[in-house]
């Protein structure tokens, strides 16, 4: 089974500029959520999608966004780059069956901004 | 704000050592906390994973103790491995929720 899929894996930007990264989730997962990691704040969770809809935020501003498509590949856009957006992206899917299920996390996107 | 708080930072330990992570948390709600590894250039891996109902969960060489009226859950590797040499992350959340609030990590590294 293959695993969760990001793309692309390396990025170079300069302050700003946009950015989409994608995320393609494990067949059969339903649920697509989004992680930021860096050295000074940690992991911080962005936003999770289900179905299409976000059911799930986290304390970013506006510049961070989302989508899920009817296929549950997932695309975060983040406009006008800041130098503090530098950072791993992780992409992490779930089945979701009601209970709680393995998150499975992909290999990450980094982002440079320059 | 940091809802889960994580230490120490950093350990080393020699080959069939004992590794122990500490984590305490804020949110009294939180009802799901796992435990990731995460090696160089991969995403982290959920390793073991304890609900507030259990004392402790075990697994292998890994266990997970957890004090509800303390709010503090740990995790030890026993007979620790140079192939354990990770960074660890413990994590909370609500259950059936997504949204995991993570521990800063610690970097465990495994002398041999």
């Amino acid at each position: 089974k293959a695993g969760v899929t990001q793309t692309p894996r390396y990025l170079i930007k300069t302050r700003g500029q946009q950015v989409t990264l994608s995320c393609s989730p494990i067949s059969g997962h339903r649920s697509v959520s989004w992680y930021q990691q860096t050295p000074g704040q940690g992991l911080q969770f962005l936003f999770e999608y289900f179905s299409e809809t976000q059911r799930n935020k986290g304390n970013f501003p506006g510049r961070f966004s989302g989508r899920q498509f009817s296929n549950s590949r997932s695309e975060m856009n983040v406009s006008t780059l800041e130098l503090g957006d530098s950072a791993l992206y992780l992409c992490a899917s779930s089945f979701t069956s009601g209970s709680q299920d393995e998150q499975f996390f992909g290999p990450g996107t980094r982002l440079t901004v320059l | 704000q940091q809802q889960v708080k994580q230490s120490p930072q950093s350990l080393i330990v020699q080959k069939g050592g004992i590794s122990i992570i500490n984590c305490a948390y804020e949110n009294t709600a939180f009802d799901y906390f796992p435990w990731y590894q995460q090696f160089p250039g991969k995403g982290p891996a959920l390793l073991i994973a304890i609900r507030p109902d259990v004392s402790e969960k075990k697994e292998g060489r890994f266990t997970i103790s957890f004090n509800k009226s303390a709010k503090q859950f740990s995790l030890h590797i026993m007979d620790s491995q140079p192939g354990d040499s990770a960074t660890y992350f413990c994590a909370a959340t609500l259950l059936g929720d997504y949204k995991l609030s993570f521990g800063a990590g610690t970097t465990v590294t495994v002398r041999a």
